[in-house]
C-alpha cells in the first residue's frame, strides 16, 4: 500500500498571504490529523478529521483550518500567514473506526518558510 | 494540559550497544502509546505501539516497556546501529482524544 502523501513538499510564502496544504491518506484510512512541528517543539496537534467531520482540534488560531473530502483526502488553510507559522506541517492517517484502529502514520511533511 | 516529557534531550551510544529512551506522561487515563522515529527531512516513522493493558512489548530489536505506576514509558533498542540515529518521539492516546507528543529524544550513535 502506498502511504501518506502530502503536496507540496515544499513551500514559500511571505506574511499576510494564505497557504492550502494536502494529504492524501493511506487507502482505506478515514481519519486524517494534522500536526505543526518547529525546532524545539514536540508535535503540536492541529485537528482530526474523520468522515469529512472535525473530530478533535487542537489549541490554534482560527486561521488554520481544514476540511476532508469524501474520499479521506484532507487539506489545511492558512489565512494570513505570520513568520511563526514557519514549520514542517506533518499529516497523518489511520483508519480510525474504534479503539483498535487509531494508529497513526505520518506522511513526508510540507515544509513552510514565512518571509 | 497534557504533557508528555522525555528525560533526555539527547543520546549517545556506541554502535552494537543497547539504547534506551525514556518518556514521562502524564495521563493516568491515557492507554494506548506509540514509539516514532523521526529521520532528518522525513516524517515520523511507526516503530512499535502498547496499551495499557500490557506492560512490555517486544518488536525486532526494539522493546517497550509502561509502568502505569509511575506514568513511565521507556524504548529499548537492541544492538543499536548507526541508522538508527534519529529523533524518537513517544506519544499518549486516551480513547477519543488527540495524541500528545513529547519533544523528542535525539539519539546519536558512534561507529
Amino acid at each position: 500500500k502506498a502511504g501518506v502523501t502530502q503536496t507540496p513538499r515544499y513551500l514559500i510564502k511571505t506574511r499576510g498571504q494564505q497557504v492550502t496544504l494536502s494529504c492524501s491518506p493511506i487507502s482505506g484510512h478515514r481519519s486524517v490529523s494534522w500536526y505543526q512541528q518547529t525546532p524545539g517543539q514536540g508535535l503540536q496537534f492541529l485537528f482530526e478529521y474523520f468522515s469529512e467531520t472535525q473530530r478533535n482540534k487542537g489549541n490554534f488560531p482560527g486561521r488554520f483550518s481544514g476540511r476532508q473530502f469524501s474520499n479521506s483526502r484532507s487539506e489545511m488553510n492558512v489565512s494570513t500567514l505570520e513568520l511563526g507559522d514557519s514549520a514542517l506541517y506533518l499529516c497523518a492517517s489511520s483508519l480510525g473506526g474504534g479503539r483498535t484502529e487509531e494508529t497513526q502514520y505520518f506522511g513526508p511533511g510540507t515544509r513552510l518558510l514565512v518571509l | 494540559g497534557e504533557s508528555v516529557g522525555l528525560h533526555l534531550p539527547t543520546l549517545s551510544v556506541q554502535e552494537g550497544d543497547n539504547s534506551i529512551i525514556n518518556c514521562a506522561y502524564s495521563n493516568s487515563a491515557s492507554d494506548y502509546f506509540i514509539w516514532y522515529k523521526q529521520e532528518s527531512g522525513k516524517g515520523p516513522q511507526f516503530i512499535i505501539d502498547i496499551r495499557s493493558n500490557m506492560d512490555k512489548r517486544q518488536g525486532q530489536r526494539v522493546t517497550v516497556l509502561l509502568n502505569k505506576t509511575v506514568k513511565h514509558l521507556s524504548l529499548q533498542i537492541a544492538a543499536t546501529q548507526p541508522g538508527d540515529s534519529a529523533v524518537y518521539f513517544c506519544a499518549e492516546n486516551e480513547a477519543g482524544n488527540q495524541f500528545y507528543f513529547g519533544t523528542g529524544t535525539s539519539l546519536t550513535v558512534i561507529p
